[in-house]
């Protein structure tokens, strides 16, 4: 069965940076985007991109862009999201998710458990 | 980036009832919109994608429509798991986005 594993919870200080792992099985890797999408206390959920684990290639929400950067291991079949220059706003519960549909965009199926990031000094 | 706006963003309903909720698109999406049930502390869960589609699992008392620039989301019975926060998302654009989610509370 598809698992996605996420890493556990974080506490960074204001300026710092983090990266937070999604460990994918039960499928094959390289043939579906992984998204991560966060969700701050008592708010909605905020989409801040995806990568294409077949070719590296990603795409992010303009809000992150040139703070954001995400990867992946293929050889451990482990996505990776990076954020750095992190203040309180980014205090929340980070998710990676695998898309629904091979090789493309588009709805997101399998969800990891959730990574809690709190920024604080 | 496509704004999706939707409505209402909270609302009160008895078991039974029949629910709707709508997602408006700031652009035309084609039928790119999905949508997804959330329960507190827990990771969402796929409804409905291309608007209209019920991924497999799903009870088919959800159904969805719409196509370019206003969807909709019923719940055709409200039954007691139903009562979550409902988001809707595009994937039209490869930016893709959510609307901000709508509560559904039991009256």
């Amino acid at each position: 069965q598809v698992q996605l594993v996420q890493s556990g919870a974080e506490v960074r200080k204001p300026g710092a940076s983090v990266r937070v792992s999604c460990k994918a099985s039960g499928y094959s890797f390289t043939g579906y985007y992984i998204h991560w999408v966060r969700q701050a206390p008592g708010q909605g959920l905020e989409w801040m991109g995806w990568i294409n684990p077949n070719s590296g290639g990603a795409d992010y929400a303009q809000k992150f862009q040139g703070r954001v950067t995400m990867t992946r291991d293929t050889s451990i079949t482990t996505a990776y999201m990076e954020l750095s220059s992190l203040t309180s706003d980014d205090t929340a519960v980070y998710y990676c998710g695998r898309d629904r549909h091979y090789s493309v965009w588009g709805s997101i199926l399998y969800w990891g458990q959730g990574t809690l990031l709190t920024v604080s000094s | 980036d496509i704004q999706l706006t939707q409505s209402p963003s909270s609302l009160s309903a008895s078991v039974g009832d029949r629910v709707t909720i709508t997602c408006r698109a700031s652009e035309r999406i084609s039928t790119d919109l999905n949508w997804y049930q959330q329960k507190p502390g827990k990771a969402p869960k796929l409804l409905i994608y291309g608007a209209s589609s019920l991924q497999t699992g799903v009870p088919s008392r959800f159904s969805g429509s719409g196509s370019g620039t206003d969807f909709t989301l019923t719940i055709s019975s409200l039954q007691p798991e139903d009562f979550a926060t409902y988001s809707c998302q595009q994937s039209y654009s490869s930016i893709q986005t959510f609307g901000q989610g709508t509560k559904v509370e039991i009256k």
